[in-house]
């Protein structure tokens, strides 16, 4: 059974950094590029950015609200995706989700981490 | 950037009914890239349809996508309780990765 479970969450300050995870299991996690998503309060889903498998490069893209200030990662032997989080702004307030790229899409999704930036 | 607009915002139908909705994209989505996805109270989005038109794993056959280019419909031929949600589409074609608004449907 595939499963992703976020964690590192919580209350930070503005201008602040804070590193999240996403543990998963179930599947072969070295073979799948990984992606990380948000969601504001009361609003929609938002792609924060994507990380490739190292057969394709390993390489990683982002949205342009966070490039340059976040930065994901992967440690395959350990099956985990990271998602590092520099000058925080209370904007990135939100539910952060870490989702499996699939073979045609974002197929599995974790339970969600909440990430509140406020003074 | 492709901006997805999604139709109507708000759906008031009955268990038993049909309901329909729209995305328009704002350009192509790149081989049909486009999925559906629901998504319930403190609940994380759940894949219901990718390529425009194939079903996720277990996800019941009432549920059908269609579509190409710009114009994608989700279509749910006889609503259940369970399927009052919200409704995404979401365009994974080309980056950066973009959602539309987001339909209601609700009970009436």
């Amino acid at each position: 059974e595939v499963q992703l479970v976020e964690s590192g969450g919580g209350l930070v300050q503005p201008g602040r950094s804070l590193r999240i995870s996403c543990s998963a299991s179930g599947f072969p996690f070295g073979d799948h590029a990984m992606g990380w998503f948000r969601q504001a309060p009361g609003k929609g889903p938002e792609w924060v950015g994507f990380i490739r498998s190292k057969a394709h490069g390993g390489t990683a893209e982002y949205d342009a609200s966070v490039k340059g200030r976040f930065t994901i990662s992967r440690d395959d032997s350990k099956s985990i995706a990271y998602l590092q989080m520099n000058s925080l702004k209370t904007e990135d307030t939100a539910v952060y989700y870490c989702s499996r790229d699939g073979d045609f899409g974002f197929d599995f999704w974790g339970q969600g981490t909440l990430v509140t930036v406020s003074s | 950037e492709i901006v997805l607009t999604q139709s109507p915002g708000t759906l008031s139908l009955s268990p038993g009914e049909r309901a329909t909705l729209s995305c328009r994209a704002s350009q192509s989505v790149s081989s049909s890239y486009l999925a559906w996805y629901q998504q319930k109270p403190g609940q994380a989005p759940r894949l219901l349809i990718y390529v425009a038109s194939s079903r996720a794993t277990g996800i019941p056959d009432r549920f059908s996508g269609s579509g190409s280019g710009t114009d994608f419909t989700l279509t749910i031929s006889r609503l259940e309780p369970e399927d009052f949600a919200v409704y995404y589409c979401q365009q994974y074609g080309s980056t950066p990765i973009t959602f539309g608004q987001g339909t209601r449907l609700e009970i009436k």
